[in-house]
């Protein structure tokens, strides 16, 4: 099946700092979304970027389909933005999306 | 208000007992889920749905029953063949179209007694 990788495991930031987040993949995907958990378990739906960038507020992402990986930046980091941050991805002819194990980000004041 | 409602928030198993999670959407989506999320991992499918009536089994299914008789309806039946059912659940649904988002309900806790 398809690996989904995703790095750094952890990462601690300072608030106020900016962060990348990857996540390499194994197989050509028609999918792909990140996804942050809260501390609550809660999912939230960050983007759907199966190619190309998007930029919502702080955070934006970068999908090069290509070259099997996606990138999603944090600018300005806050304490709220602490959470795993998972990707997931759909090869071509499935129905379901394979999540990555995460990055679990802690943001301190 | 349009969304994911998932119940009990919190439930608990005696052993041999099997146990229903309840899912509902009001987004008119076709296609629901069912993952769990052991602590500190990513999420894996147990069963998927892409239309009423229909449904099919994810990587772990083994030890679980769905049903899906109403498109607003996903339940997930626990039952007392799942030997190591402590986990979080987690139920979505996706959205058709042009892009093509998964949206999750809050999950519920499944502990055994």
């Amino acid at each position: 099946g398809i690996q989904v990788e995703q790095s750094p495991p952890d990462l601690i930031l300072q608030e106020g700092a900016n962060s990348t987040l990857r996540c390499n993949f194994s197989d050509s995907v028609n999918n792909l979304q990140w996804f942050h958990q809260n501390p609550w378990g809660q999912l939230i739906n960050l983007f759907y970027i199966p190619s190309g960038t998007k930029q919502n507020g702080r955070l934006s992402a970068t999908t090069v389909a290509t070259e099997r990986y996606s990138l999603l930046y944090i600018s300005s980091s806050q304490t709220t933005d602490s959470g795993v941050y998972f990707c997931a991805v759909r090869i071509a002819g499935a129905n379901n999306l394979f999540f990555g194990t995460g990055t679990r980000l802690t943001v301190i004041p | 208000d349009g969304g994911i409602t998932q119940s009990p928030k919190y439930l608990f198993r005696k052993e041999g007992q099997n146990v229903t999670l309840s899912c509902e959407q009001n987004l008119n989506h076709d296609a629901m889920y069912w993952y769990r999320q052991d602590p500190g991992q990513g999420l894996r499918l147990i069963y998927y749905s892409q239309i009423v009536n229909d449904f099919q089994k994810g990587d772990i299914a083994e030890g679980y029953s769905v049903s899906r008789e109403k498109k607003e309806s996903f339940p997930l039946t626990v039952t007392s063949a799942q030997k190591n059912p402590t986990a979080f659940y987690l139920c979505a649904s996706m959205e058709r179209g042009a892009n093509e988002k998964l949206f999750f309900g809050s999950g519920t806790q499944l502990s055994v007694l």
